[in-house]
């Protein structure tokens, strides 16, 4: 079974930069499992900022920016501000038409 | 303006059916792949289900066998029948556009809860 590993939390401080990761517990990440990273405040809908590795969402502040880094996919925030405060989501293609979500990372700015 | 709109929630007994329902606007819906992702209360996102543009059709392992993907390209809706519901179904549903194929989800849904108690 396949498992997308997510930090449970991370901090940082305002005005920070911070990476989030996004493993395989089979393997390397690559641009062909096109990760995408969904940022979820409790209690909205999801909203994607990047999909197939880099592409900004429309709208989505420069500030964000996927990669791949190493064997994981990374979502970048650089200049962090109050209102990023969130739980951050990776999903990856995984085979077959199916796509796995991380457990999500808790995001605090302080 | 891409537009997503869930609806068909509610409440239902263990082992009945609902169907739940997403309308499209704002895009040529025969051009995407479409997802269903699903949230269970105080947990994290889960996926459900895609349909490609050429109707064919995946599922997670949860939930293969008992719910059905469809689409209706005439009506640009999008379609999720589950059937010999569970507790454990219990979520909130999305649907999604998704960008590349039948990966990378870029517009989501409001979503619709779907709530299985006797």
């Amino acid at each position: 079974q396949t498992v997308v590993t997510q930090e449970p939390s991370f901090s940082v401080s305002p005005g920070g930069t911070v990476t989030l990761t996004c493993g395989l517990t089979s393997g390397s990440v690559s641009t062909s499992n096109y990760p995408s990273w969904i940022q979820q405040i409790p209690g909205q809908a999801p909203r994607t900022l990047i999909y197939s590795t880099n592409t900004r969402s429309s709208g989505v502040p420069n500030r964000f920016s996927g990669s791949i880094l190493g064997n994981t996919a990374a979502l970048t925030i650089t200049g962090a501000q109050a209102d990023d405060e969130s739980d951050y989501y990776c999903v990856l293609y995984v085979t077959n038409g199916i796509s796995v979500f991380g457990g999500g990372t808790k995001l605090t700015v302080l | 303006e891409v537009q997503l709109l869930e609806s068909g929630g509610g409440l239902v007994q263990p082992g009945g059916s609902l169907r739940l329902s997403c309308a499209a606007s704002g895009f040529a819906f025969t051009s995407n792949a479409m997802t269903w992702v699903r949230q269970a209360p105080g947990k994290g996102l889960e996926w459900v289900s895609c349909i490609t543009t050429g109707a064919a059709t995946y599922y997670a392992d949860s939930v293969r066998g008992r719910f059905t993907i469809s689409r209706d390209t005439s009506k640009n809706t999008l379609f999720l029948q589950m059937n010999g519901l569970r507790a454990e179904d219990t979520a909130v549903y999305y649907c999604a556009r998704n960008n590349r194929g039948v990966a990378s989800p870029d517009y989501w849904g409001q979503g619709t809860l779907v709530s299985v108690s006797s």
